[in-house]
């Protein structure tokens, strides 16, 4: 129930690709989804963030759709470059309870080529 | 600029040793974390604190503990530790959920830590 669920675990795009990152959800209370970005060396920094009450949240070149009823989120990152190549972590949380812990994917590596 | 700081990047300890590890931030948060992170595991949480002295196991206490004397400042410490223990520790802090403004948490930049 408290679980998020993280795929793929490893991901290879060229340059300008459309990468997807995909995560899954079973408790229906989660009502805040952040996406995170860690670069190697560095602790992960929060990228773009999403609530239930919409579908599509974009900032810049990065893309959250947001799936209620099949409990599911995915990121996407449009033409994707060199420097988005990084470990990315989707979490949810209840923003109401329990001080609001962040519950982690897996995280997805990322390696975007040239 | 808003930060968490780890106080080492890298530290290498003996098994059996005991370890401390630091974290400090500077946003006033109530909310402070300790994870580990090992690859194809993630984030697993170890302990949190909402308060000053106020502390609560996360998923994986076991060998740990921690000590909040001051906001600001949230420690780590295992007892004795163990070769199964090298890991990246990553620290976060997080305002009350109250609070007026964005969510998330902030993260120290780790401590990897080597136990031989």
């Amino acid at each position: 129930q408290q679980q998020v669920k993280q795929s793929p675990q490893s991901l290879i795009v060229q340059k300008g690709g459309i990468p997807i990152i995909n995560c899954a959800y079973e408790n229906t209370a989660f009502d805040y989804f952040p996406w995170y970005q860690q670069f190697p060396g560095k602790g992960p920094a929060l990228l773009i963030a999403i609530r239930p009450d919409v579908s599509e949240k974009k900032e810049g070149r990065f893309t959250i759709s947001f799936n209620k009823s099949a409990k599911q989120f995915s990121l996407h990152i449009m033409d994707s470059q060199p420097g988005d190549s990084a470990t990315y972590f989707c979490a949810a949380s209840i923003e109401g309870g329990s001080q609001g812990n962040l519950i982690f994917g897996k995280g997805t590596k990322l390696s975007v080529k040239p | 600029d808003v930060k968490v700081t780890q106080s080492s990047r890298y530290l290498v300890k003996r098994t059996g040793e005991k370890v401390f590890l630091e974290c400090v931030q500077d946003m006033d948060h109530e909310n402070m974390f300790w994870y580990r992170q090992d690859p194809g595991l993630g984030l697993r949480l170890i302990y949190f604190s909402y308060d000053v002295k106020m502390k609560e196991k996360g998923d994986i206490p076991e060998g740990y503990s921690v000590s909040r004397e001051k906001k600001e400042r949230f420690s780590l410490i295992l007892e004795s530790a163990s070769t199964n223990q090298t890991s990246m520790y990553l620290c976060a802090s997080s305002p009350n959920l109250g609070r007026v403004g964005s969510y998330g948490y902030t993260f120290g930049s780790g401590t990897r830590l080597t136990v031989v």
